[in-house]
């Protein structure tokens, strides 16, 4: 297995579709992430969880509703989106302290979504 | 915004040759990482830099931090094909709890 899992590889929705992405991580960290990356956009950080407990929501709509059951994995539910929702959805996890989550990130493949 | 910048935002070259990238931030920070993206895949780490270190070296990657100019280099040397990817800056700011990224530079390099 590899780090960080993410499925599926890609997703085509409907704005009044709902579905999910799932993230998995076999490297025994405590932290994971939800980043976006859009098309000459830095990365944006959208969630971080610690311990299963949501330390950070950098102001992302409530379309995007974030799970994580345990420590290995996290969950991205997605309702009623827009087009411009359309992005590479990385999840990423790290042996982060419980205020600190600035060292090294490791990350899934992404999963490509597209709105039509 | 607190982003740091890379410098070029494109670089093209032949095998063989050195590539080098820049990033600049705007405050203190903690550390400095770089990253880097094959096309439509996930991050990879490539080297952490703390604000009290000057240089690192892992293979063929070399990395500088200036923190007077608040800058720091990515030296690729002997470049490969395989090196063809987008290479990201990450900064710890002061303060900051979580990593900011830069928009990337995205390296060509062509056999």
């Amino acid at each position: 297995e590899t780090g960080v899992t993410q499925t599926p590889r890609h997703l085509v929705m409907g704005m009044t579709n709902k579905k999910s992405l799932k993230c998995e991580q076999h490297l025994g960290h405590n932290a994971m992430y939800w980043y976006k990356q859009s098309a000459k956009k830095p990365l944006e950080l959208m969630f971080v969880y610690s311990l299963e407990e949501r330390v950070e929501n950098n102001s992302v709509p409530s379309r995007f509703s974030p799970e994580c059951p345990n420590s290995s994995h996290l969950f991205l539910h997605l309702h009623t989106l827009q087009p411009e929702d359309s992005a590479l959805y990385l999840c990423a996890s790290s042996p982060a302290s419980r205020t600190d989550y600035t060292g090294e990130l490791f990350f899934g493949e992404g999963s490509r979504l597209t709105v039509l | 915004s607190q982003q740091g910048e890379e410098d070029p935002q494109a670089l093209s070259i032949q095998e063989g040759e050195n590539a080098t990238m820049n990033c600049s931030y705007k405050t203190s920070i903690n550390n400095l990482q770089w990253y880097r993206q094959n096309s439509g895949r996930g991050l990879v780490h490539l080297i952490l830099i703390r604000s009290n270190e000057r240089e690192k070296h892992s293979g063929r990657l070399r990395v500088t931090l200036d923190t007077s100019k608040k800058s720091s280099s990515l030296l690729i040397t002997a470049s490969r094909a395989a090196d063809t990817a987008s290479y990201f800056c990450a900064t710890s700011y002061s303060g900051y709890s979580t990593l900011t990224f830069g928009k990337g530079t995205m390296l060509l390099v062509s056999p």
